[in-house]
């Protein structure tokens, strides 16, 4: 069975540009959650999905980043326009439903910002 | 103060040697877990506990619920165990993981 999928796996870009993270969850998982993960640090949430509707977006940098899960499969992540600050890993995990208590976690995006 | 705290923050060891990574925490939990990531990001689930212990290879994670505190332990460290180690909490409250900032383990030869 095929993990949690993302892309792209690195991304450099200048400040005040606009960036993308595709996500692709485990066939079947309801629940999709992206996370940003800062140097030296544990991963936060950044928004929670349940199928198509956001249910958690109480950490999102509503000003500049946003997040959509268009059909409840596939999950697009926007910065724009991006930051020195926001140079972390963008992780993206899923599970069946919120009650199960494992994620699966994908392999992250590293963006740096110039 | 963090809802989940990791000790050390860094640790180097030799190989062969057993090594124990600490984890307290100070919410309610439904779950614990421990997770492990290598360099380049991707996070992989090493044991989710809610009570006792559980063992797979080198590797075993106990929990005491009522000291809200859990250790992962690695007996006969091997270099490629070198990675950070996460512990995260479900809490009861809600459907969210918590995580604690992570253990940088280093093995050498």
């Amino acid at each position: 069975e095929a993990g949690v999928v993302q892309s792209p796996r690195y991304k450099i870009i200048e400040k005040k540009q606009p960036v993308a993270f595709w996500c692709n969850p485990i066939s079947g998982h309801n629940t999709l959650y992206w996370y940003l993960q800062n140097l030296g640090q544990g991963p936060e949430l950044l928004i929670r999905y349940e199928n198509e509707e956001a249910v958690d977006d109480s950490q999102l940098p509503k000003d500049r980043f946003s997040a959509e899960r268009l059909k409840g499969v596939d999950s697009t992540l926007k910065i724009q326009p991006a930051e020195l600050g926001d140079s972390a890993v963008y992780l993206c995990a899923s599970s069946p439903d919120s009650y199960y208590n494992e994620q699966f976690f994908g392999p992250g995006t590293r963006l740096t910002v110039l | 103060k963090n809802e989940v705290e990791q000790s050390p923050q860094n640790l180097t060891a030799q190989e062969g040697e057993f090594i124990t990574i600490n984890c307290s925490y100070s919410v309610g939990i439904s779950a614990l877990h421990w997770l492990q990531q290598h360099p380049g990001g991707g996070i992989v689930s090493l044991f989710m506990l809610s009570s006792g212990k559980k063992k797979h290879g080198r590797l075993i994670a106990t929990i005491n619920i009522q000291e809200k505190h859990s250790s992962l332990h690695i007996t006969a460290s091997h270099p490629r165990d070198s990675a950070v180690y996460i512990c995260a909490v479900m809490v009861t409250s809600g459907s969210r993981l918590t995580f604690g900032e992570g253990t940088q383990l280093t093995v050498n030869p």
